[in-house]
């Protein structure tokens, strides 16, 4: 079964500092596909970024970098100069073959940007 | 704004009612999903249709259904609800119906079942 692990609860970031946010998965799938997204206190569900497990380059999407680490099962997300409107929940999801299409979703990663 | 559309935002009901929500994908997407987000189970994928027919099935209670009609618009029905049910229901789409193809997710909607 597939499984992603968030051991994040809450960080905290100064602005204009760079953050990363932990997400480790588990799977049998050899092709997967991984994602990063965003929950502001508004409650809509942003995508950020996405990484292909047989993409040899880190995503990368503007301020938003994928640090992707496949024989370390962890996909981590990488901020870079925070701003205020970053604070946010983040949540690392996976989606494989073998497991139809829907996203296995960790149990996120509370964010609060401060000044 | 991702694109894709659910309605009502907000939906206060009684224990025992049937209510339903609507989703319209994104132009183009064929794929519709529903989740379910709740304190107590976090992210939960409940159904997924393409193209009109089901392509596959999450921890979706009996009590629910849910459809794709031909212009794609999809509808979750949630009957005989519970205090339980009460959570954020969220529509996704996507082009395809393959594992890499990005989920772009509505605003959801938020329904309170006292």
């Amino acid at each position: 079964a597939q499984k992603i692990t968030q051991t994040q609860p809450g960080m905290f970031v100064q602005e204009k500092e760079a953050v990363t946010l932990d997400c480790t998965y588990d799977t049998s799938d050899q092709s997967y596909g991984l994602f990063w997204y965003k929950q502001p206190s508004s409650g809509e569900m942003i995508f950020l970024i996405y990484q292909g497990s047989y993409d040899e380059q880190n995503a990368t999407e503007g301020r938003y970098s994928l640090n992707f680490q496949k024989a370390r099962k962890s996909a981590n997300l990488v901020i870079s100069a925070s701003q205020l409107g970053d604070s946010a929940m983040y949540f690392c999801a996976m989606s494989g073959r073998y497991n139809t299409d829907k996203l296995i979703f960790g149990t996120g990663t509370r964010l609060q940007v401060f000044p | 704004d991702s694109g894709v559309t659910q309605t009502p935002k907000h939906l206060i009901t009684a224990t025992g009612q049937r209510v339903t929500l609507r989703c319209s994908p994104r132009s183009g997407d064929l794929s519709v999903y529903w989740y379910q987000q709740s304190l107590d189970q976090g992210l939960q994928f409940l159904i997924q249709y393409y193209n009109g027919e089901e392509r596959a099935k999450g921890n979706i209670l009996e009590r629910f259904s849910a459809q794709q009609f031909p212009d794609l618009h999809s509808e979750l029905n949630l009957s005989s609800l519970e205090l339980g049910d009460s959570a954020l229901y969220f529509c996704a789409s996507s082009v395809g119906s393959g594992a890499w193809d990005t989920q772009y997710f509505g605003p959801g909607t938020r329904l309170t079942v006292l």
